[in-house]
C-alpha cells in the first residue's frame, strides 16, 4: 500500500543554520503530499502542500518540491530559528483518500 | 473556541476498562476523523465521518473500537476493555466540506494520551 518514509530524528541545529528532512514515498496512481508540524503541547498544523508534481508548496520560510521522478518531498529551510523546533511528519493522501504519516522527524533548534 | 477540542488530554486505564474519548469540531464542519498515534509514529487512521454518517471504518483495529457522531458534531471513540496495545495518543480532526479531497484541510485537536496499565 501506499506508505511515506521519512528521515529519522532527532534533528538538533543552531539557529539560522539551513534544514533539509528527507521525505520519499510509495503510491500508486498521483497523490498529494503535505508536511504537517506539532508544535509541543499544540495539534498538528498544515505546514504546506503541494498536489501534483513539480508544484512546490512553501509557508513561513519552508519549502518543499513534489518530484515524482525520485517520488521524493524534502523540506527545506534556509534559516531555521528557535520557535521552528518542533515535531515534522510528511504525509500523502492517495487517490482513495486516504492519509498516510511519516513517523515524524522533531527538530530542535538551539540559539 | 476556534479550534478542535478534545478530552480528557490524558486517560490512565487498568487493562480492561472501557474509556471514552470525546472530540469537539470545529463548528460547521462536515467532516472527522480519528487517528491513533503511538509513541513515536505517525498518526494512522482509524474512521471517518461525514455529518453523522460513519462512511469508512477500515482503519479499527478491532470490534473494541466503536466511534459515534449521532448529531453530527461531537464525535465520541470508546474503547472497550483496553488492552496495552491500546496505548497511544488518539487525534481528532475535522474539516469543512464533504469530500475528503485534496482541498480540505483537516484541523487537527491536541490528542488524548491514553495509557493502560
Amino acid at each position: 500500500g501506499d506508505s511515506v518514509t521519512q528521515m529519522e530524528g532527532p534533528v538538533t541545529l543552531s539557529e539560522e543554520a539551513f534544514l533539509t528532512i528527507n521525505c520519499t514515498y510509495t503510491a500508486t496512481g498521483y497523490p498529494s503530499l503535505f508536511w504537517y508540524v506539532q508544535y509541543p503541547g499544540e495539534g498538528l498544523q498544515l505546514l504546506l502542500k503541494a498536489t501534483k508534481a513539480d508544484d512546490k508548496g512553501s509557508n513561513k520560510g519552508f519549502e518543499a518540491t513534489y518530484r515524482k521522478e525520485t517520488t521524493s518531498f524534502h523540506l527545506e529551510k534556509g534559516s531555521v530559528q528557535v520557535s521552528d523546533s518542533a515535531v515534522y511528519f510528511c504525509a500523502l493522501e492517495s487517490n482513495n483518500n486516504d492519509m498516510r504519516f511519516g513517523a515524524g522527524t522533531r527538530l530542535t533548534v538551539k540559539p | 473556541g476556534a479550534g478542535v477540542s478534545q478530552s480528557p488530554r490524558y486517560k490512565v486505564a487498568k487493562r480492561g476498562q472501557d474509556v471514552a474519548l470525546r472530540c469537539d469540531p470545529i463548528s460547521g464542519h462536515v467532516s472527522l476523523f480519528w487517528y491513533q498515534q503511538a509513541l513515536g509514529q505517525g498518526p494512522e487512521f482509524l474512521t471517518y465521518f461525514q455529518n453523522e454518517a460513519q462512511l469508512d471504518k477500515s482503519g479499527l483495529p478491532s470490534d473494541r473500537f466503536f466511534a459515534e457522531r449521532p448529531e453530527g458534531s461531537v464525535s465520541t471513540l470508546k474503547i472497550q476493555r483496553t488492552q496495552q496495545e491500546d496505548s497511544a495518543v488518539y487525534l481528532c480532526a475535522s474539516s469543512k466540506n464533504r469530500d475528503r479531497g485534496l482541498y480540505n484541510e483537516q484541523f487537527f485537536g491536541p490528542g488524548t494520551r491514553l495509557t493502560v496499565l
